[in-house]
């Protein structure tokens, strides 16, 4: 089974400053295909998970440029720019090459 | 705009049965591989089962195989997942969620509906 790690599992940020967070997998998530099978959920308070990022680093719709993912094969890294207030929550990263696993959750507060 | 809706949750008696059901709204379910995702109380999330888009292949989470059954009625815009022999282990928040359309992530999410296994 492929193990999903995430650090750190708590973060707290001052407004406006950077923000990021690794993800790393047992085993590679690149697909014979050429594409990486690595996503990121933001869940807020009370809310079902959003997605944010998919294939490592496209931005889903509607999702704020200050989000950006990259990485490859076992490394991947979702960065906000610059925290905003309303970015409270819980980012999980999900692999979909072996079946489909969550990483943990980072909790993410303001300061 | 993709709307979905579960309900069916309760408190339920360890070894007895529930079934869910996820309704879909703004959109054809029929296009979509359909799942269920589960989350523990304080918990992270697991996933639990998936159904491909015509209902022709089923795969399931090693912790609930065997015991849990996705389905899915196209007709009725709805996916269900059926629970037998529920175990305390089973206390969750479930979520149904639709596929991408490779299959390859969730896109879009209910609000979920929470099961209580307990004596």
């Amino acid at each position: 089974d492929v193990v999903v790690t995430q650090t750190p599992l708590s973060l707290s940020v001052t407004p406006g400053q950077p923000a990021s967070i690794s993800c790393k997998s047992s085993q590679s998530l690149l697909h014979s295909d050429g594409k990486t099978h690595v996503y990121w959920y933001v869940q807020k308070a009370g809310q079902p998970p959003q997605l944010l990022i998919y294939d490592v680093s496209n931005r889903f719709s509607g999702v704020p440029a200050r989000f950006s993912g990259s990485g490859s094969g076992t490394d991947f890294t979702l960065k906000i720019s610059r925290v905003e207030a309303e970015d409270v929550g819980v980012y999980f990263c999900l692999q979909s090459i072996h079946s489909f696993t969550f990483g943990p959750g980072t909790k993410v507060d303001i300061k | 705009q993709v709307h979905l809706v579960e309900s069916g949750g309760g408190v339920v008696e360890p070894g007895r049965s529930l079934r869910l059901s996820c309704v879909g709204s703004g959109f054809s379910l029929r296009y979509y591989g359909m799942n269920w995702i589960r989350q523990a109380p304080g918990k992270g999330l697991e996933w639990v089962a998936v159904v491909w888009d015509d209902g022709t292949n089923e795969h399931y989470a090693d912790s609930v195989k065997g015991r849990f059954t996705i389905s899915r009625d196209n007709s009725k815009n709805t996916l269900y997942l059926q629970m037998n022999s529920l175990r305390a282990e089973d206390t969750a928040v479930y979520y149904c969620a639709t596929c991408d359309s490779l299959g390859d992530y969730f896109e879009f999410w209910g609000p979920g509906t929470l099961v209580t296994v307990s004596s």
